[in-house]
């Protein structure tokens, strides 16, 4: 069954450090999406991605994020300047077809700042 | 702004036992998803409800969506202690870009 692939699965940085969180979303699917869980909270949506630009944005990504689809198959979160505030699980999603079939999640990396 | 409510937060049952988690939410929709989370884990998608009326089942968990009354149920039949994750409901708001909004989650515990 098609995965959702992110990397790396922990990461550990220095508050201020720039971070970037790496996912290969399915290869058919056209809809990507960056969610994040603070330990033991509920899921929240953080952006959106289609057709090589935002579709939709949070209040959390705020200046200090950024995504971007460097090439064909890769999908990267970056975080300019980490704060502790930051730590939590992110998790990269996709979909074919605004969700109509459904998102696949990918297994999340976690970032703690310290 | 849409708000999705999940109850009970927290469901002790023992094994053999049924029981129901309620899932509200507060504006339009007509897609919702349920999902499932281990300690640690991703989330594993187990039902997707497209539309009024529509009833899934999978094992011993069947879901079910009333969009007039904006309800999501998922009902747990004889649970078994592998049914122990914790469950989310996550809704589409109407005329957004797919976004999915989750609720709080529901941790279920299933005892001997």
């Amino acid at each position: 069954e098609p995965e959702v692939t992110q990397t790396p699965s922990h990461q550990v940085t220095q508050m201020g450090q720039e971070v970037i969180l790496r996912c290969v979303p399915i290869s058919n699917h056209l809809y990507f999406y960056w969610y994040r869980q603070i330990l033991g909270q509920k899921v929240e949506f953080l952006v959106s991605f289609y057709n090589n630009e935002i579709s939709e944005k949070s209040e959390i990504f705020d200046d200090q994020f950024s995504v971007e689809r460097p090439d064909g198959s890769n999908f990267t979160l970056k975080i300019r300047s980490t704060k502790l505030e930051d730590s939590a699980m992110y998790f990269c999603a996709s979909s074919e077809a605004e969700g109509r079939y459904g998102y696949t999640f990918g297994s999340g990396t976690r970032l703690t700042v310290v | 702004e849409l708000k999705v409510e999940q109850n009970p937060l927290f469901l002790s049952m023992q094994e053999g036992k049924n029981y129901t988690i309620y899932c509200n939410y507060s504006t339009t929709s007509d897609r919702l998803y349920w999902y499932r989370q281990d300690p640690g884990k991703s989330l594993e998608s187990l039902f997707v409800l497209l539309s009024n009326g529509a009833v899934k089942q999978e094992g011993r968990l069947m879901a079910s969506l009333d969009t007039k009354a904006r309800l999501s149920t998922l009902h747990i039949t004889a649970a078994v202690h592998d049914l122990s994750a914790t469950y989310f409901c996550a809704v589409v708001n109407t005329g957004t870009a797919s976004k999915l909004t989750f609720g709080t989650g529901t941790r279920l515990q299933v005892t001997l």
